[in-house]
């Protein structure tokens, strides 16, 4: 399986840039790095993804290590609605995505 | 914005009733999913789809069937409901790419399940 590794939880203050990390070393080299989040009673929804290059989109940044072992979603300035369980999972085209248990990003206002 | 749909979002039923959750999508997705999921645990794989007349048991073994007659249906059945089927249940789909992993799954809002 292609796993990854996560802290459980993280609070993060109100508008202050919060750093989501994320292991996987046994990464291999077609599989991509994506992140999700869950709101609470809500289905996962896509945050950003990326290969081997750093990403920004709307929502985040994905910061991926050199030897692509680990990775960081960074969120620029948090707000409320950012309190979610964040997902880190290796797409690897495979049926099964390891989705783990996440991190818990409480946001303080 | 996802555009996959779950009905109904929340149901109580009794043990041993028959039940369909409904996910469509209308994004065109040959790959399907559905996952189980408990308060505060992992996501579960239980079915997958790769398209029409396709349907496969996931990692996770469960007693509900699937059927894929259309691209954009892919219902849920339970055929005797009991307490332990007690859980969140979620429609995915995603577009069918052998090659890469670049994908993204969209999941609908989720199917909260409760048998007494």
């Amino acid at each position: 399986d292609a796993k990854t590794t996560q802290p459980n939880s993280m609070e993060s203050n109100e508008e202050e840039p919060v750093h989501l990390p994320c292991n996987h070393s046994t990464i291999s080299g077609t599989d991509y790095i994506h992140w999700y989040r869950q709101l609470p009673s809500q289905g996962p929804e896509y945050v950003i993804h990326g290969l081997t290059s750093n990403v920004n989109n709307r929502m985040a940044s994905l910061a991926i290590a050199e030897d692509r072992k680990s990775s960081t979603l960074i969120l620029h300035r948090a707000t409320l609605r950012d309190a979610a369980v964040y997902y880190c999972i290796l797409n690897t085209g495979a049926n099964n995505l390891f989705f783990g248990t996440g991190t818990r990003l409480t946001v303080i206002p | 914005e996802a555009d996959i749909y779950q009905t109904p979002r929340y149901l109580v039923i009794g043990t041993g009733k028959k039940i369909t959750l409904e996910c469509s999508q209308t994004m065109g997705h040959d790959k399907m999913y559905w996952y189980q999921q408990d308060p505060g645990m992992e996501l579960h794989l239980i079915h997958y789809s790769y398209g029409v007349n396709s349907t496969e048991k996931g990692d996770l073994s469960s007693e509900s069937t699937v059927s894929r007659i259309r691209t954009e249906h892919f219902p849920l059945t339970l055929e005797s409901a009991r307490p332990s089927h007690t859980s969140q249940y979620l429609c995915a789909s995603s577009a069918l790419d052998w090659a890469g992993s670049g994908n993204t799954i969209y999941f609908g809002e989720g199917s909260w399940l409760t048998v007494v």
